[in-house]
């Protein structure tokens, strides 16, 4: 997978937007960028995947501008549910078979 | 449907104790992969299996083993448990980027 950078953590009032920003420079032309979501003692699990413009779901939204060199998950309206770790993965889609590592993700703490 | 499933869900060992960890799909996904994590820290990667008989090293493969036993079963084994190895291990399966699903974890406590 390509290497990501981003921020360590993030704090959020509680009804505000909150936008994630992922750098990936090395970004090949068939890797797809796809964000995990990790709550306390729990596994991670998938939100979110696109390729390039915007990707729009129940949970989030993922903004890619056209170079692909980063990404950015936005969740709307967060609440308290929301205090997480989130992981930006960038690599191929499908197929399996890869080494798939996570880094250290972004702690997203939701302030009441 | 059980999805990925991991056993012990905790476990206390003294240092140089052996242990197994297992883990288990049942959703035919080929490749199967062991983390771990550490209190406040992100998940690093012990080892994987892209497919059934075949494993390669991740992150932090020192003082751990892996056996494919076959499609479902993908278990990591610690030979001589180390205080440094207390952590919670995370069990996954998947087919592609967007559908890698994780066990509940096995908290590892070595004294």
């Amino acid at each position: 997978l390509a290497k990501t950078t981003q921020p360590i953590s993030m704090d959020s009032y509680e009804g505000q937007e909150v936008n994630i920003t992922c750098s990936h420079n090395n970004i090949a032309t068939n890797d797809y960028i796809t964000w995990y979501q990790q709550f306390p003692s729990q596994g991670p699990r998938f939100i979110i995947q696109g390729y390039k413009t915007k990707v729009t779901n129940e949970v989030a939204s993922l903004f890619i501008p056209a170079d692909r060199k980063s990404s950015t998950l936005s969740l709307p309206r967060v609440s308290l549910s929301d205090t997480a770790v989130y992981y930006c993965l960038v690599g191929p889609p499908s197929g399996g078979y890869q080494k798939v590592t996570f880094g250290t993700g972004t702690k997203l703490q939701v302030i009441p | 449907n059980a999805g990925v499933t991991q056993t012990p869900k905790f476990q206390v060992l003294k240092t140089g104790q052996s242990m197994t960890l297992q883990c288990a799909q049942d959703m035919n996904h080929n490749s199967m992969y062991w983390y771990r994590q550490d209190p406040g820290m992100g998940l690093r990667l012990i080892y994987y299996s892209a497919s059934e008989g075949t494993t390669d090293k991740g992150e932090v493969p020192n003082g751990y083993n892996v056996s494919r036993l076959n499609k479902r079963e993908f278990s990591l084994r610690l030979e001589s448990a180390a205080p440094s190895q207390t952590s919670v291990y995370f069990c996954a399966s998947l087919i592609g980027l967007d559908t890698q699903y994780f066990g509940p974890g096995t908290r590892l406590t070595v004294l």
